[in-house]
């Protein structure tokens, strides 16, 4: 069963709001990512968790605050965006976040749609 | 550094027709190929991917790809499409020297098909 569940699916929030995304896994995965993807484009990476802890940031704005609980959870905290963060923003897990012999195929969920007014 | 080309922006096609999406890539190491494919208002879910062994890959939904190293392409195809292949499909590489498995992706194919 290869499933990442995010939620919400939806989200509307003022640019002075705070609000997080979250994202669940029970695949025993150990390598967990966020990804922004805006309309028409390829999805862009943020961030990069391994075994709990933060492997790659791809130079993101701190109003984004990524965080892993443990190895099922992951969360996207929000706060101080502008209109221009609106977009859909995927969770994905695999294996662990090297690619392996298994090719560590990358799993995403269905997106949470994130519109900042 | 690894990139991926997706040669087509949109592909329109009619019902039953077949269909290949075209992607190249560039790499200086072995790398792991896959199409994802995203249907309107949704995720991305795995069509297929290629690690090694046969470079003929099938995936779900009847859509099948050829690895090709000489030519460094990883093309999809189906041979007959259905309305319900509407989608927005792209290709990705990730680098197998193990340092890392975020996947780089091309700009999308939008695959549009009519009856």
């Amino acid at each position: 069963d290869t499933e990442v569940t995010q939620t919400p699916k939806h989200l509307v929030m003022g640019m002075t709001n705070k609000k997080s995304l979250k994202c669940e896994q029970h695949m025993g995965h150990r390598a967990m990512y966020w990804y922004k993807q805006k309309a028409k484009k390829p999805p862009e990476l943020m961030f990069v968790y391994s075994y709990e802890k933060l492997s790659i940031n791809e130079s993101v704005p701190s109003r984004f605050s990524p965080e892993c609980p443990n190895s099922s959870l992951l969360n996207l905290h929000l706060h101080a965006l502008q209109p221009e963060d609106s977009a859909l923003y995927l969770c994905a897990s695999s294996q662990d976040s090297t690619a392996g012999r298994s090719g560590n195929t990358i799993y995403f969920g269905e997106g949470s749609w994130l519109t900042v007014v | 550094a690894q990139s991926v080309t997706q040669l087509d922006s949109q592909v329109p096609v009619f019902e039953e027709a077949p269909v290949e999406l075209r992607c190249n890539y560039s790499s200086s190491v072995s790398v792991y190929l896959f199409w994802y494919v995203q249907y309107p208002n949704q995720g991305l879910q795995l069509l297929l991917k290629y690690l090694s062994g046969s470079t003929l890959v099938k995936g779900i939904n009847g859509f099948e790809a050829e690895f090709n190293k000489s030519q460094t392409s990883f093309h999809l195809r189906k041979p007959s499409v259905h309305i319900s292949d509407t989608a927005e499909y792209f290709c990705a590489v990730s680098d197998s020297t193990g340092i890392r498995t975020a996947l780089i992706f091309g700009k999308g194919t939008t695959l549009s098909v009519s009856s």
